[in-house]
This record gives C-alpha cells, structure tokens and sequence, in this order.
C-alpha cells in the first residue's frame, strides 16, 4: 500500500479480554516499530522489528504484551487481559531500514479503550 | 538517561506570522532529530529532520536550528497557517533506533 496501514482503527474491549492489533507496513520497509500514545502525551516505544527479528523486547511494559511480524511484513501486537491503564493510541510505523538517521514513517493508530 | 523535552505545551500565534517551537535534549551524544506534526485522530506526520554534523536545515516553509553546546533544538514556521494548527514533537533517536519522544507543544493559529 500507499503508507502504513493500522486495524482495527478503534477498538473496545472489555477488561481481560485478549485483543490484537494488525500493522501493514510500507511494501519493502525491513524496519518496524510500535509506540503506545496515551491522551495528551508523547510517544513510548514499545518494540522495533528488523525483518521478523525483534532483538529487544524490554520496552514492552509487561509480559501481558507480545508481538511478532511474518514474512518481513505484517505485525500483530497483542495484549492479553486487558487492563485499564492499557488504553491508548498504538502506533506502527515503518521505515526502508534500521539505520539510525532513517525516517519513520506512521500509521493513523489503533485507538484501543478498554472499559 | 536519554530524555527530549518542550519548553512550552501550547503556543498561540497569529496567522501569518512565524511560529517557533522549542526542544531541548539530553543526550549530548544524539546525533539525529526529526519534527514531527500530528493532527488530531491522526499518526505523527515527518517534516524535517537534522544531523548532528549540521546547524541549519530548511524545508518548505519550516527551518531546523541546532544548537550543540546548549543542546536545543527549534522549528521555525514561516508565515503560519491554519493548516498548521497541530501538536509538534521532536524526537531523537535513541541507542536502540526507537524515537524518544517530547510531549509535545499545541500550535494554536489565530485568525
């Protein structure tokens, strides 16, 4: 596609549901980032993808989230049982590389509130 | 630790006029910056970026200064429009290629 591509935009879930949210990256962008937005804030890094490889899993905020990335392309996050405090925008973005001076480029966001 | 902080959360500045937003950072070891504009419902949107090895980068209506010594970034905006109206973050790029972020500062045009 023409830019990142993020679904679902919004999402409710009740608290200690599972839910997974699905990136589509620029076509041909080896490099994968998630962030996490809560209101009014800057972004917090969660976790980069170089290919299917995530080498640092520590900006994850608790074991309850994971995420993984086939085929070089599409990334799922997914956080089990949902708390309250997880709501927020999560934000994927994507660039051609890893290299430190390479631009990001950023979905729309997932909106997730968990009630 | 690695830190980007704004010195002020919302500016308010007439149409046409130029806006200036402010950053400063930590890590006297960064070497890369991006402005970001995000609208709102909407992700963070590039528009400029800077090396370490450069004071000055202009773009489109948008200058970048980097000041080294003193570890500050700004954004010049050069006769603001509506369309500017947004919240603007600068962020650098850390050890481990993520982006650490500002909080960010709302641009506020008046007519």
């Amino acid at each position: 596609g023409a830019g990142v591509s993020q679904s679902p935009s919004n999402k409710v879930t009740e608290k200690g549901k599972d839910v997974e949210l699905r990136c589509d990256p620029i076509s041909g962008h080896t490099a994968l980032y998630w962030y996490r937005q809560s209101l009014g804030q800057g972004l917090e890094f969660l976790i980069y993808f170089q290919g299917n490889s995530a080498p640092d899993k520590s900006g994850l905020p608790s074991d309850r989230f994971s995420a993984e990335r086939t085929g070089g392309s599409v990334s799922t996050l997914t956080i089990q049982r949902t708390q309250q405090e997880d709501s927020a925008v999560y934000l994927c973005a994507s660039s051609p590389t890893l290299g430190r001076d390479t631009e990001a480029f950023f979905g729309q966001g997932t909106r997730l509130t968990v009630v | 630790g690695e830190s980007v902080g704004l010195h002020l959360p919302t500016l308010s500045v007439q149409e046409g006029d130029n806006s200036i937003i402010n950053c400063a950072y930590s890590n006297s070891a960064s070497d890369y910056f991006i402005w970001y504009k995000q609208e709102s419902g909407k992700g963070p949107q590039f528009i400029i970026d800077i090396r370490s090895n450069m004071d000055k980068r202009q773009g489109q209506r948008v200058t970048v200064l980097l000041n080294k010594t003193v570890k500050h970034l700004s954004l010049q905006i050069a006769a603001t429009q509506p369309g500017d109206s947004a919240v603007y973050f600068c962020a650098e790029k850390g050890s481990n290629y993520q982006l650490i972020w500002g909080a960010g500062t709302k641009l506020i045009i008046k007519p």
